[in-house]
Protein backbone atom coordinates (compact mmCIF):
# COMPACT_ATOMS: atom_id res chain seq x y z
CA UNK A 1 0.00 0.00 0.00
CA UNK A 2 1.69 3.28 -1.13
CA UNK A 3 1.79 5.84 1.79
CA UNK A 4 0.91 9.08 1.85
CA UNK A 5 2.45 11.97 4.12
CA UNK A 6 1.29 15.86 4.62
CA UNK A 7 3.26 18.27 5.64
CA UNK A 8 2.79 20.84 8.05
CA UNK A 9 -0.26 19.18 9.88
CA UNK A 10 -1.42 22.42 10.80
CA UNK A 11 -0.85 25.93 9.01
CA UNK A 12 -1.91 29.03 10.63
CA UNK A 13 -1.49 32.09 8.13
CA UNK A 14 -3.77 35.28 7.93
CA UNK A 15 -5.79 36.34 4.74
CA UNK A 16 -4.15 37.19 1.81
CA UNK A 17 -1.01 35.07 2.39
CA UNK A 18 0.05 32.43 0.68
CA UNK A 19 -0.26 28.66 1.56
CA UNK A 20 1.75 26.22 0.68
CA UNK A 21 0.94 22.47 1.23
CA UNK A 22 2.87 18.87 0.28
CA UNK A 23 2.07 15.70 0.03
CA UNK A 24 4.87 13.22 0.19
CA UNK A 25 4.29 9.41 -1.00
CA UNK A 26 5.83 5.93 -0.30
CA UNK A 27 6.38 4.77 -3.48
CA UNK A 28 6.57 7.09 -7.09
CA UNK A 29 3.25 7.82 -8.43
CA UNK A 30 1.82 8.19 -11.87
CA UNK A 31 1.54 11.94 -12.07
CA UNK A 32 -2.06 11.90 -13.52
CA UNK A 33 -3.01 9.47 -10.43
CA UNK A 34 -2.62 12.10 -7.36
CA UNK A 35 -5.58 14.33 -6.30
CA UNK A 36 -6.69 16.95 -3.48
CA UNK A 37 -9.82 17.74 -1.98
CA UNK A 38 -10.55 20.15 0.34
CA UNK A 39 -13.06 19.86 3.05
CA UNK A 40 -14.86 21.95 5.54
CA UNK A 41 -16.03 21.30 8.90
CA UNK A 42 -19.32 19.33 8.57
CA UNK A 43 -19.16 18.85 5.23
CA UNK A 44 -17.83 16.15 2.77
CA UNK A 45 -14.33 16.42 1.08
CA UNK A 46 -14.84 18.22 -2.57
CA UNK A 47 -12.37 17.72 -5.53
CA UNK A 48 -10.02 20.27 -5.56
CA UNK A 49 -6.90 19.38 -7.91
CA UNK A 50 -6.55 16.29 -9.95
CA UNK A 51 -3.92 15.12 -12.27
CA UNK A 52 -1.60 17.07 -10.39
CA UNK A 53 -2.37 20.35 -11.74
CA UNK A 54 -5.32 20.26 -13.25
CA UNK A 55 -8.29 22.66 -11.37
CA UNK A 56 -11.76 20.73 -11.26
CA UNK A 57 -14.60 22.33 -12.22
CA UNK A 58 -15.39 26.12 -9.90
CA UNK A 59 -11.95 25.61 -8.17
CA UNK A 60 -10.77 29.33 -8.82
CA UNK A 61 -7.26 29.79 -10.27
CA UNK A 62 -5.30 30.57 -6.73
CA UNK A 63 -5.06 27.16 -6.24
CA UNK A 64 -2.51 25.14 -8.04
CA UNK A 65 -0.86 21.75 -7.97
CA UNK A 66 2.31 20.73 -8.41
CA UNK A 67 4.96 18.09 -8.64
CA UNK A 68 6.17 14.30 -9.61
CA UNK A 69 7.46 11.23 -8.59
CA UNK A 70 6.75 11.50 -4.70
CA UNK A 71 6.68 15.04 -3.60
CA UNK A 72 3.90 17.11 -4.41
CA UNK A 73 2.79 20.40 -3.85
CA UNK A 74 -0.65 22.31 -3.61
CA UNK A 75 -0.62 26.36 -3.39
CA UNK A 76 -2.77 28.50 -2.37
CA UNK A 77 -1.56 32.11 -4.10
CA UNK A 78 -3.62 34.38 -1.68
CA UNK A 79 -6.01 32.64 0.71
CA UNK A 80 -9.44 33.62 0.74
CA UNK A 81 -11.68 34.07 4.11
CA UNK A 82 -13.30 30.54 2.61
CA UNK A 83 -10.10 28.79 2.12
CA UNK A 84 -9.20 27.94 5.98
CA UNK A 85 -10.00 24.13 5.91
CA UNK A 86 -7.98 20.75 5.92
CA UNK A 87 -6.66 19.68 2.41
CA UNK A 88 -6.16 16.12 1.52
CA UNK A 89 -3.95 14.61 -0.87
CA UNK A 90 -5.05 10.99 -2.43
CA UNK A 91 -3.41 8.91 -5.06
CA UNK A 92 -4.56 6.02 -7.12
CA UNK A 93 -1.92 2.88 -7.29
CA UNK A 94 -3.65 -0.19 -6.86
CA UNK A 95 -6.24 1.04 -4.36
CA UNK A 96 -6.82 4.72 -2.90
CA UNK A 97 -5.41 6.14 0.08
CA UNK A 98 -5.55 9.45 1.65
CA UNK A 99 -2.79 11.67 3.35
CA UNK A 100 -3.72 12.61 6.90
CA UNK A 101 -4.56 15.71 6.29
CA UNK A 102 -3.22 19.42 6.41
CA UNK A 103 -5.38 22.01 8.28
CA UNK A 104 -5.59 25.44 7.05
CA UNK A 105 -6.16 27.86 10.01
CA UNK A 106 -6.74 31.60 10.49
CA UNK A 107 -4.01 32.84 12.31
CA UNK B 1 -25.26 17.08 -11.91
CA UNK B 2 -25.23 13.90 -10.00
CA UNK B 3 -26.17 13.52 -6.33
CA UNK B 4 -25.42 10.80 -3.64
CA UNK B 5 -27.29 10.34 -1.01
CA UNK B 6 -26.52 8.02 2.23
CA UNK B 7 -29.12 6.36 4.81
CA UNK B 8 -29.40 3.81 7.16
CA UNK B 9 -28.81 3.57 10.76
CA UNK B 10 -27.15 5.70 12.93
CA UNK B 11 -26.64 3.46 15.72
CA UNK B 12 -25.26 -0.44 15.33
CA UNK B 13 -24.85 -2.47 18.21
CA UNK B 14 -21.28 -4.14 18.39
CA UNK B 15 -20.58 -7.60 16.68
CA UNK B 16 -23.65 -6.63 14.48
CA UNK B 17 -23.96 -5.45 10.56
CA UNK B 18 -23.70 -1.94 9.55
CA UNK B 19 -25.85 -1.36 6.55
CA UNK B 20 -26.12 1.67 4.44
CA UNK B 21 -27.40 2.46 1.41
CA UNK B 22 -26.79 5.40 -1.51
CA UNK B 23 -28.67 6.97 -3.91
CA UNK B 24 -27.88 8.00 -6.94
CA UNK B 25 -29.60 10.85 -8.75
CA UNK B 26 -28.80 12.73 -11.86
CA UNK B 27 -26.55 9.48 -13.40
CA UNK B 28 -26.95 5.91 -14.13
CA UNK B 29 -24.99 3.68 -11.73
CA UNK B 30 -24.51 1.41 -14.79
CA UNK B 31 -23.05 3.84 -16.93
CA UNK B 32 -19.36 2.92 -17.66
CA UNK B 33 -16.12 4.93 -16.91
CA UNK B 34 -17.30 5.06 -13.10
CA UNK B 35 -17.31 3.27 -9.88
CA UNK B 36 -19.45 3.82 -6.87
CA UNK B 37 -17.79 3.84 -3.52
CA UNK B 38 -18.12 3.67 0.48
CA UNK B 39 -15.05 5.62 1.93
CA UNK B 40 -15.54 6.69 5.98
CA UNK B 41 -14.07 9.20 8.18
CA UNK B 42 -14.04 8.43 11.65
CA UNK B 43 -14.39 11.22 14.34
CA UNK B 44 -11.73 13.86 14.06
CA UNK B 45 -9.91 12.03 11.69
CA UNK B 46 -8.51 10.94 7.83
CA UNK B 47 -10.80 9.34 5.25
CA UNK B 48 -10.40 5.77 4.92
CA UNK B 49 -11.56 4.19 1.39
CA UNK B 50 -13.93 1.03 2.08
CA UNK B 51 -14.41 -0.29 -1.73
CA UNK B 52 -16.53 0.18 -4.84
CA UNK B 53 -18.82 -1.54 -7.18
CA UNK B 54 -17.95 -0.92 -10.37
CA UNK B 55 -20.65 -0.16 -13.07
CA UNK B 56 -20.11 -4.01 -14.85
CA UNK B 57 -21.05 -5.01 -11.09
CA UNK B 58 -17.47 -5.91 -10.33
CA UNK B 59 -16.61 -4.98 -6.68
CA UNK B 60 -12.98 -4.07 -5.17
CA UNK B 61 -12.62 -3.53 -1.27
CA UNK B 62 -9.76 -2.62 0.99
CA UNK B 63 -7.52 -5.46 1.82
CA UNK B 64 -7.78 -4.33 5.55
CA UNK B 65 -11.58 -4.31 5.72
CA UNK B 66 -12.39 -7.12 2.86
CA UNK B 67 -13.36 -9.88 5.31
CA UNK B 68 -15.93 -8.19 6.38
CA UNK B 69 -16.77 -6.08 3.23
CA UNK B 70 -19.75 -6.45 1.09
CA UNK B 71 -20.82 -3.67 -1.61
CA UNK B 72 -24.08 -4.01 -3.70
CA UNK B 73 -26.03 -2.71 -6.20
CA UNK B 74 -29.76 -2.56 -7.27
CA UNK B 75 -29.45 -1.03 -10.77
CA UNK B 76 -33.46 -0.97 -11.00
CA UNK B 77 -33.15 1.71 -7.97
CA UNK B 78 -30.32 3.57 -9.23
CA UNK B 79 -28.89 2.88 -5.65
CA UNK B 80 -25.91 1.02 -3.99
CA UNK B 81 -25.27 -0.59 -0.69
CA UNK B 82 -22.48 -1.23 2.24
CA UNK B 83 -22.61 -3.74 4.80
CA UNK B 84 -20.03 -3.99 7.01
CA UNK B 85 -20.02 -7.69 9.46
CA UNK B 86 -18.81 -7.81 12.94
CA UNK B 87 -18.29 -4.15 13.99
CA UNK B 88 -16.54 -2.53 16.64
CA UNK B 89 -16.11 0.64 18.39
CA UNK B 90 -13.68 1.54 15.69
CA UNK B 91 -16.32 0.89 12.89
CA UNK B 92 -17.93 4.47 14.13
CA UNK B 93 -17.43 7.22 11.95
CA UNK B 94 -18.96 9.49 9.21
CA UNK B 95 -19.89 7.31 6.03
CA UNK B 96 -19.77 8.28 2.49
CA UNK B 97 -20.79 7.73 -1.02
CA UNK B 98 -18.74 8.80 -3.88
CA UNK B 99 -17.81 8.22 -7.39
CA UNK B 100 -14.68 7.54 -8.75
CA UNK B 101 -14.42 8.92 -12.13
CA UNK B 102 -12.37 6.93 -14.17
CA UNK B 103 -11.10 10.15 -16.79
CA UNK B 104 -8.35 11.12 -19.15
CA UNK B 105 -5.94 12.59 -15.53
CA UNK B 106 -6.50 9.35 -13.69
CA UNK B 107 -9.53 8.16 -10.92
CA UNK B 108 -11.03 11.02 -8.87
CA UNK B 109 -13.53 11.11 -6.54
CA UNK B 110 -15.68 13.66 -8.17
CA UNK B 111 -19.20 13.62 -6.49
CA UNK B 112 -20.01 12.72 -2.73
CA UNK B 113 -22.71 12.26 -0.75
CA UNK B 114 -22.99 14.54 2.12
CA UNK B 115 -22.46 11.54 4.58
CA UNK B 116 -23.98 9.82 7.32
CA UNK B 117 -22.52 8.96 11.04
CA UNK B 118 -23.03 6.03 12.35
CA UNK B 119 -22.05 4.97 16.12
CA UNK B 120 -21.11 1.42 17.14
CA UNK B 121 -22.38 0.93 21.20
CA UNK B 122 -24.50 -0.71 22.79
Amino acid sequence: EIVLTQSPGTLSLSPGERATLSCKTSQSVSSSYLTWYQQKPGQAPRLLIYGVSRRATDIPDRFSGSGSGTDFTLTISRLEPEDFAVYYCQQYGTSPTFGPGTKVEIK
Amino acid sequence: QVQLQESGPGLVKPSQTLSLTCAVSGGSISSGGYSWNWIRQPPGKGLEWIGFIYYSGGTYYNPSLKSRVTISADMSKNQFSLKLTSVTAADTAVYYCARLWFGELGPVFDYWGQGTSVTVSS
